[in-house]
């Protein structure tokens, strides 16, 4: 059974169109939720981690939230370059369990 | 900080021989690294967890003869892919988790392998 499972698998939006990318988990004993972006050809870049239900982290336009059932990644305002595969990835006590990915598409 | 690294970015060899990827750690110390492969358009898939000083742990249905991996020490591992075949190409990703409390994996920039 998955046990990370992102939406929307596609998504695209006009450049300053907000919009958010969800992650629902299933992992019992969560140690993290960790979210990545990854550029064509090359290898996941870190951006968050969230450890525990209410706690919110933020860098440049991307918020990210965490409940204790799912994450959320919110892009306000986004502009071309934050086109990427955004993944996101869950720890339990053994083992690391990644999501297949939301590819943002943002135009211009 | 947190960087990690991979060498070669590219690589292409004929069928039957074997290819050595580095994976390091430049900035920090790796207990633990971790070794992905990833198919054009699909998620990244763990084929093994590599301990500083211990044998590597495969996820079922890796080949641990095929795949051989070495952690030599704390800012080292590497991949060997022996007897390489034309399915074994791919891209393949490193990541380091660096020594501590917090969980977070450091990617490398990984390793296009072209087998023909």
């Amino acid at each position: 059974e998955d046990q990370v499972t992102q939406s929307p698998e596609a998504l695209r939006l006009q450049e300053g169109e907000s919009s958010s990318l969800n992650c629902s988990y299933t992992v019992s004993g969560l140690r993290g939720l960790f979210w990545y972006r990854q550029d064509p050809g090359k290898g996941p870049e870190f951006l968050f981690t969230l450890y525990s239900a209410g706690e919110e982290k933020e860098k440049e336009r991307l918020k990210a939230t965490l409940t204790k059932k799912e994450s959320f990644l919110h892009i306000t305002a986004p502009k071309p370059e934050d086109s990427a595969t955004y993944l996101c990835a869950v720890k339990d006590f053994n083992k690391f369990y990644f999501g297949s990915g939301t590819k943002l598409n943002v135009k211009p | 900080g947190a960087v990690v690294s991979q060498h070669p970015s590219r690589v292409i060899c004929k069928s039957g021989t074997s290819v050595k990827i580095e994976c390091r750690s430049l900035d920090f110390q790796a207990t633990t690294m971790f070794w992905y492969r990833q198919f054009p358009k699909q998620s990244l898939m763990l084929m093994a967890t590599s301990n500083e000083g211990s044998k590597a742990t495969y996820e079922q249905g890796v080949e641990k003869d095929k795949f051989l991996i070495n952690h030599a020490s704390l800012t080292l591992s590497t991949l060997t892919v022996t007897s390489a075949h034309p399915e074994d190409s791919s891209f393949y990703i490193c990541s380091a988790h660096r020594s501590g409390l917090s969980y977070e994996q450091y990617f490398g920039p990984g390793t296009r392998l072209t087998v023909t």
